[in-house]
């Protein structure tokens, strides 16, 4: 496979389950980032990870928990989620030297929380 | 506050004829801009960007940007419109004390009827 790859494509949870969203990128890049994509309004910056290490956690609350294991694969760990976290999310890479390059998504995992 | 804006919800073109999508910036320091289209349930992809040099961007597609620093704008154009550029249309901006994040536009949708 090539790019970036996002399973499972359509997830629906109840509020007291628990699941994950994997991420993997076939590019050799080494930062990775989660968004969430909800309608009409800007992508939402979840969690950047360069070289494995978290650089940002923008506010995120801890019912969202993320994990890097190594620099090709991605991890958001759900549990007890609302529905207002229902949305698209997006997993991206990109290759952060000192060229501005630009990132790489995946197809997303539609997530519906009942 | 660094922000950007995507002012048109949806645009409606005629195929054949020239199209644009705005975006305005606001950032401290030197502009990082991009551009990125999303179709139907799929991930985001690069169409181009704007780092240094000639204000004019050519990207993939056929679609070009211009880079205007006094209006701070980075309208996405293309001389003849494709039913199939019928998609969602990002504007990004990063700023070289970002950190690595992407500054996001709402989006806007881009319809080209035959």
């Amino acid at each position: 496979e090539t790019g970036v790859t996002q399973t499972p494509r359509h997830l629906v949870m109840g509020m007291t389950n628990k699941k994950s969203l994997k991420c993997e990128q076939h590019l050799g890049h080494n930062a990775m980032y989660w968004y969430k994509q909800s309608a009409k309004k800007p992508l939402e910056l979840m969690f950047v990870y360069n070289f494995k290490e978290q650089t940002e956690n923008n506010s995120v609350p801890s019912r969202f928990s993320p994990e890097c294991p190594n620099s090709s694969h991605l991890f958001l760990h759900l549990h007890t989620l609302q529905p207002e976290d229902s949305a698209l999310y997006l997993c991206a890479s990109s290759q952060e030297d000192a060229t501005l390059n630009e990132q790489f998504f995946g197809p997303g995992t539609r997530l519906t929380v009942l | 506050a660094q922000s950007v804006a995507q002012p048109e919800d949806q645009v409606n073109v005629a195929e054949g004829n020239p199209l644009t999508v705005k975006c305005t910036y606001s950032v401290s320091g030197n502009p990082y801009l991009f551009w990125y289209v999303q179709y139907p349930n799929r991930g985001l992809q690069f169409l181009l960007k704007y780092i240094t040099g000639d204000n004019l961007v050519k990207g993939s597609y056929g679609f070009e940007a211009e880079f205007n620093k006094s209006q701070t704008s980075f309208h996405l154009k293309k001389p003849s419109a494709l039913v199939s550029d019928s998609a969602l249309y990002f504007c990004a901006v990063r700023a070289l004390d970002s950190n690595y994040q992407l500054i996001w536009g709402a989006g806007t949708k881009l319809i080209i009827k035959p």
